[in-house]
């Protein structure tokens, strides 16, 4: 079966833009939930959404949001990019809220320049 | 809160030589536990994971990792290091039950030496 697709793979923003990234989970994944990876910070948690409901929600300002459909594809938010969202955006889905164990898509690597 | 330490960040093997991962864990709850392994640009793939079963885990590519409630430990082993499992390698810990987020590790690069 298809794994979790995220689109597009590379993106390259301007500072101050605002950008989407996309994720699609894998059929009958309901959860699905946004990590950014940073050499610096590691994996850090953006939020989770289930149901089209957001369940949970890391420590990261409001310019980052999120938001999930009804076929349960999700879509994130950043508004007025800065140099340090320069990331690999990672989505991963799981059939329950908080797995048992992710599925990862392959990620959006988001440079900002 | 959880929270999940990995000791070393870089680890290197001779190829055949056994590989050891060390990951502790912290849960006020019984916790689910997971190894992941990321590629260069790629996401992350479950090894393998331990939610409240058998305690010795045997996951893909011959990985396996032992849950020891005493310990606060989920080290992941491997008998034999290939060329191929070098990589990133992220454990993590989540609860069962809730809504709480999964808390990853800060990783260790497993390097394979010829």
């Amino acid at each position: 079966k298809a794994g979790v697709t995220q689109t597009p793979r590379y993106l390259i923003k301007t500072r101050g833009q605002q950008v989407t990234l996309s994720c699609s989970p894998i059929s009958g994944h309901r959860s699905v939930s946004w990590y950014q990876q940073t050499p610096g910070q590691g994996l850090q948690f953006l939020f989770e959404y289930f149901s089209e409901t957001q369940r949970n929600k890391g420590n990261f300002p409001g310019r980052f949001s999120g938001r999930q459909f009804s076929n349960s594809r999700s879509e994130m938010n950043v508004s007025t990019l800065e140099l340090g969202d320069s990331a690999l955006y990672l989505c991963a889905s799981s059939k329950e809220v908080q797995g048992p164990g992710y599925t990862f898509g392959s990620g959006t690597r988001l440079t900002v320049v | 809160a959880q929270s999940v330490t990995q000791l070393g960040s870089h680890v290197s093997v001779s190829e055949g030589a056994l590989v050891l991962l060390r990951c502790n864990y912290s849960s006020s709850v019984p916790p689910y536990l997971f190894w992941y392994v990321q590629y260069p640009n790629q996401g992350l793939q479950l090894l393998l994971k331990y939610t409240s079963a058998a305690t010795l885990v045997k996951g893909i590519n011959g990985f396996e990792a032992e849950f020891k409630k005493s310990e606060t430990s989920f080290h992941l082993t491997k008998p034999s290091a290939h060329m191929s499992d070098a990589a990133e390698y992220f454990c993590a810990v989540s609860v069962a039950g809730g809504y709480q987020k999964v808390t990853f590790g800060t990783g260790t690069k497993l390097q394979v030496i010829p």
